[in-house]
């Protein structure tokens, strides 16, 4: 069973940047793995925020950026604003298994 | 407006069985995989299960297989969590989502449905 690892929690300053990234258990995340981005905040359900590596929703803002950095997905928030904190979490879809990430909980401060 | 809206959690014994829906609009269902997530209380999201656009393909975590069952109905633009053998590990949100590529991501989820798991 792949085990996809994330940053526990980040914190950032507003108008700063952050990357968060996203690591599999079973090797280097490639474009087979199609990762994906989701933002939840308190009591809501998640928002899509990226696909496919890199590939943004038409309701995600320009700030949210998606690549792969060292063989990991990353998440890449540049001119963060104090509305981004929430948890953030990353999914893989290697091999035929759709794994989500533990999550990363971003605090704006 | 693309909306999902789930129904059917509850508060159900351990060993029981419970039907979530998930009514679709403001798209083709018919066109689309969906999936269903679930988050268990103050823990992260899981993958349970998708099913493609005619029903044909089913697919779930391991954990659940053998007894929860996908399904939908194309005519309602509806689809359905059948859940047995219900465990107090299955307590959680459970979340539908549109899945446009059979896995490779999801865009549009509903609000969700709490399913509890208690004696």
């Amino acid at each position: 069973q792949t085990v996809v690892t994330q940053e526990p929690s980040l914190t950032v300053s507003p108008g700063g940047t952050v990357t968060l990234t996203c690591a599999s258990s079973t090797g280097a995340v490639t474009s087979g793995c199609y990762p994906n981005w989701f933002q939840q905040k308190p009591g809501q359900a998640p928002r899509a925020l990226i696909y496919s590596i890199s590939n943004k929703h038409s309701w995600t803002p320009a700030r949210f950026s998606g690549s792969l950095l060292g063989g990991k997905a990353a998440l890449t928030l540049s001119g963060v604003q104090p509305e981004d904190e929430a948890e953030y979490y990353c999914l893989l879809y290697c091999g035929g298994a759709q794994v989500f990430g533990g999550g990363t909980k971003l605090t704006v401060l | 407006e693309v909306q999902l809206v789930e129904s059917g959690g509850g508060l159900v014994q351990p060993g029981g069985s419970l039907r979530l829906s998930c009514a679709a609009s403001g798209f083709t269902f018919s066109s689309y995989w969906m999936s269903w997530v679930r988050q268990a209380p103050g823990k992260g999201l899981e993958w349970v299960a998708n099913i493609k656009q005619a029903g044909s393909e089913k697919y779930y975590v391991d954990s659940v297989k053998g007894r929860f069952i996908i399904s939908r109905d194309n005519a309602k633009n509806s689809l359905y969590l059948q859940m047995n053998s219900l465990r107090a590990e299955d307590t959680a949100v459970y979340f539908c989502a549109r899945d446009p590529r059979g896995g490779q991501y999801f865009d549009y989820w509903g609000q969700g449905t709490l399913v509890t798991v208690s004696s």
